[in-house]
């Protein structure tokens, strides 16, 4: 079984703090994906990365970084967290395979700035 | 941008009653649509995807139904039972990335 773990469920920060959220998956799977999720917003991605030392931006980037030292870790990094950057955070990771876009979700941090 | 519209937004059915969501995308270059079931406190796990090349796929009590030309694709729930309420995602997919619909809340009643 593919298995993606979160460094944290929950986690509470004050305005102004740097934030590291962490993501292990532990199926050699090339792609890792950061979302956000909100209520009656779905799921919008933030970075994503096809490998190695490689980002790309996604949909919502700004006052997000990544990080992608080693295949099966991911992190994403909030500079000066906000209180509209409270929000559940989901990593995900796939395979690069032609027409194999299957993506398995970690259980989710719950991130709350004051 | 690409979207996926998802409809209803919450959806509520009678235990042993049939449940059905729909999604449509914009983006025709789509050819992977999946579907994610998130229990409350988890992760989204996925529980059915069909490719394109396909029109219909069938898993024990859960159905998809994907409609190319008309750029739309269903869920279908048989025989609802109480632990099948959850949120549930459609997303579409092309070049790796996934665009997700903004989900249905599913409530089965005892």
């Amino acid at each position: 079984d593919v298995k993606v773990t979160q460094s944290s469920r929950y986690l509470v920060k004050r305005t102004g703090e740097k934030v590291f959220l962490e993501c292990v998956q532990d199926m050699d799977h090339e792609n890792m994906f950061w979302y956000r999720q909100d209520p009656g917003l779905g799921l919008r991605l933030i970075y994503f990365s096809y490998d190695v030392k490689m980002k790309e931006k996604g949909d919502i980037p700004e006052g997000y970084s990544v990080s992608r030292e080693k295949k099966e870790r991911f992190s994403l990094i909030l500079e000066s967290a906000s209180t509209n950057q409270t929000s559940m955070y989901l990593c995900a990771s796939s395979l690069r395979v032609t027409g194999g876009y299957e993506q398995y979700f970690g259980p989710g941090t719950r991130l709350t700035v004051t | 941008g690409e979207n996926v519209e998802q409809h209803p937004s919450t959806l509520s059915v009678q235990e042993g009653d049939s449940a059905v969501i729909k999604c449509t995308y914009s983006d025709s270059a789509s050819n992977y649509f999946p579907w994610y079931k998130q229990e409350l406190g988890k992760g989204p796990q996925l529980i059915i995807d069909i490719r394109s090349n396909v029109g219909e796929k069938k898993d024990q009590r859960i159905a998809v139904t994907l409609n190319k030309t008309a750029k739309h694709f269903s869920l279908h729930i048989t025989e609802t039972q109480p632990e099948d309420s959850a949120v549930y995602f459609c997303a579409a997919g092309s070049q790796g990335n996934l665009i997700f619909g903004k989900g249905t809340k599913l409530s089965v009643k005892p």
